[in-house]
């Protein structure tokens, strides 16, 4: 069974930093593109940041470059994001993507919830 | 790159047929033939629904289907069930420089 599970979430201060993981099972993690997309507390789903099959090229979403660094270990079928100087309006729950092609997403995971206090 | 336009919210009767249209641009849904729609219920995560405009993933009910029109978008969803209520987005691949994926700004579908 194909299988998401992201872990990482928690409570950080503004201006602080988080390492989210999503640990993936049930198909071959390292054929696929990956992403993270993140949704607010009430709003809607916010695409944040992708990655290609084999870690060669990297995309983030303009208002968040150079805080946050996607990446991924295929030998553990695993997929980071590195977030700092985190602010308020970072607070969502962030979702482990499988990426089946051309941005259509096919596999999510249930989610860590990232509460950043100012 | 700025978030597709879904309508707020839709309603309909139980067995009426409603749609929700998503409206970008040349670049995104008007350009490639790469549209998805995603169903979410609250607290649980985004499911697919429909990809590549018209395809259904496997076990997904025949009730819904996609189709396009120019820049614009639509989720159709037949004989409307009480299950059907939750929030519905589109996405779409994008040609911006960045390749930065894109969501529409979601639509909650109520069943009256």
């Amino acid at each position: 069974e194909v299988h998401l599970e992201e872990s990482g979430g928690g409570l950080v201060q503004s201006g602080g930093s988080l390492r989210l993981s999503c640990e993936a099972s049930g198909f071959t993690f390292g054929s696929y593109w990956m992403c993270w997309v993140r949704q607010a507390p009430g709003k809607g789903l916010e695409w944040v940041a992708n990655i290609k099959e084999d870690g060669s090229a990297k995309y983030y979403v303009d208002s968040l470059k150079g805080r946050f660094t996607i990446s991924r270990d295929n030998s553990k079928s695993s997929l980071y994001l590195h977030m700092n100087s985190l602010r308020a309006d970072d607070t969502a729950l962030y979702y482990c993507v499988r990426d089946q092609g051309f941005h259509s997403f096919d596999m999510w995971g249930q989610g860590t919830m990232v509460t950043v206090s100012s | 790159q700025s978030a597709l336009t879904q309508p707020a919210s839709v309603s309909g009767s139980p067995g009426q047929s409603i749609a929700i249209s998503c409206t970008g641009t040349s670049s995104d849904v008007g350009g490639y033939n790469y549209v998805s729609w995603y169903q979410q219920h609250p607290g649980k995560a985004p499911k697919l629904m429909i990809y590549e405009v018209t395809n259904r993933p496997s076990g997904v009910s025949n009730r819904f289907s996609g189709s396009k029109s120019g820049n614009t978008a639509s989720l159709t969803i037949s004989g409307l069930q009480a299950e059907d209520e939750a929030d519905y987005y589109c996405s779409s691949y994008t040609s911006s420089s960045t390749l930065e994926g894109v969501f529409g700004t979601g639509t909650t579908v109520f069943v009256l």
